[in-house]
């Protein structure tokens, strides 16, 4: 398909386990973004990914988060030892992001639904 | 500190009237840009309207339109003739150019516009 692609759907893991979320970006699009979105919450801004540069992981809110970019295209996103208030909306975005080119919307994926028991 | 600042959890409007929803937001950067997306109760989210900072125009979008003032850094979103179909969450974001490519795009908590017949 032409648009950002997330995998599950809907994930359902019990507390302790890890999970791992992919994301399928659009083809060319050079940065991908994850967002986390409690119900009925803003989006929280977790790693942003751009090119070849180093990712941005100011977002991470543990070192039990971690994520992954192959090849400048799908991503990874990890949670290890998953905790209840990890459960939440996972986002992932990508867009055509260029040094001094600011119009670039970012495109979403449809989420992945985590929920920890 | 708090990038994005959406003040109005929630809003109602009746359908056919205008409706402002507000947006400020806090940076140094002189070079940077203004999104308002749209996410239904299907949880998808969908870009509405850009504005840039150098953009000497308000930006519109068919019957959205951008009030953009710089000096207070504000970017309210003015939707005209209000729908039942408008009834979502909205949320402003930022994209800083920053001096090292790492343009991030950072999203405020929210509106809930509710339309009423």
């Amino acid at each position: 398909g032409a648009g950002v692609s997330q995998s599950p759907s809907n994930k359902v893991t019990e507390k302790g386990k890890d999970v791992e979320l992919r994301c399928d970006p659009i083809s060319g699009h050079t940065a991908l973004y994850w967002y986390r979105q409690s119900l009925g919450q803003g989006l929280e801004f977790l790693i942003y990914f751009q090119g070849n540069s180093a990712p941005d992981k100011s977002g991470l809110p543990s070192d039990r988060f971690s994520a992954e970019r192959t090849g400048g295209s799908v991503s990874t996103l990890t949670i290890q030892r998953t905790q209840q208030e990890d459960s939440a909306v996972y986002l992932c975005a990508s867009s055509l992001d260029r040094q001094f080119v600011m119009n670039t919307e970012a495109f979403f994926g449809q989420g992945t639904r985590l929920t920890v028991v | 500190a708090q990038k994005i600042t959406q003040t109005q959890p929630g809003m109602f409007v009746q359908e056919k009237e205008a409706v402002t929803l507000d947006c400020t937001y806090d940076t140094s950067d002189p070079s940077y840009g203004l999104f308002w997306y749209k996410q239904p109760s299907s949880g998808e989210m969908i870009f509405l309207i850009y504005q840039g900072s150098y953009d000497q125009q308000n930006a519109t979008e068919g019957r959205y339109s951008l009030n953009f003032q710089k000096a207070r850094k504000s970017a309210n979103l003015v939707i005209s003739a209000s729908q039942l179909g408008d009834s979502a969450m909205y949320f402003c974001a930022m994209r800083e150019e920053g001096s090292s490519n790492t343009g991030k795009l950072i999203f405020g908590q929210g509106t809930t516009l509710q339309v009423k017949p």
